[in-house]
């Protein structure tokens, strides 16, 4: 599963505190994203990286910023948590795994409550 | 924009029948299609997907999925469900295989004995 961890993987966290979320991964892949899973919403994107420190916005970036200052390393960042931040996040990168051809492989998730 | 449609938010299936899962996009052009599982409290895991070439996709776990560039479809079958089968399904579609993934809401297996 391209090494992808998550950390922490369950946050339960107040209103207005900021909360980073890290996503680490071990195959040097290029690509990393950011995306939410919400009920009946499916996967949505809200940041991706195509580079160390070349970043671009999805499609809910808005009360988001990410950060990338190695390879290995995505970071999420809610300035100021809000109730409908509440949600399953998930981190993925592009790239061959495992002798696998090249592909989306997702991180476990981090389930985040935000009270 | 890209989207996709999974029209069936939940299906149910008896062990040991056929299952197909429907999945339709809008795009403007032939777009890379990928179909994933994701079992409760679990991460995605890829299925399938297609590129370019022969339109019948086989993955893992028994699955295939048939590209129908006429009717912009890209539906997911296994001839006989295992009850293990169970979860949730989401088609989701690229501009490139390295490009951000636009996913339906997702169909929900539920597996009879």
């Amino acid at each position: 599963d391209a090494g992808i961890t998550q950390s922490p993987r369950h946050k339960v966290t107040e209103t207005g505190t900021p909360v980073t979320l890290r996503c680490h991964q071990t195959e040097n892949h290029r690509y990393m994203y950011w995306y939410r899973q919400d009920p009946g919403h499916g996967l949505r994107l809200i940041h991706y990286s195509y580079g160390v420190k070349d970043t671009d916005k999805g499609e809910v970036s808005d009360g988001y910023s990410v950060s990338r200052s190695k390879t290995e390393d995505f970071l999420l960042t809610l300035e100021s948590a809000t109730s409908s931040q509440t949600s399953v996040y998930f981190c993925a990168t592009y790239g061959t795994s495992g002798g696998s051809t090249d592909t989306q492989y997702f991180g476990p998730g981090t389930r985040l409550t935000v009270l | 924009a890209q989207s996709v449609t999974q029209p069936d938010i939940h299906i149910t299936v008896s062990e040991g029948a056929s299952l197909e899962l429907r999945c339709n996009y809008s795009y403007g052009a032939t777009p890379y299609l990928f179909w994933y599982v994701q079992s409760p409290g679990q991460g995605l895991q890829l299925l399938l997907k297609y590129f370019s070439g022969d339109t019948l996709v086989q993955g893992i776990k028994g699955f295939e999925a048939e590209f129908k560039r006429s009717q912009s479809s890209f539906n997911l079958r296994k001839p006989s469900v295992h009850w293990s089968d169970a979860a949730e399904y989401f088609c989701a579609v690229a501009l490139s295989g390295y490009s951000t993934l636009t996913f339906g809401k997702g169909t929900m297996l539920l597996v009879s004995p």
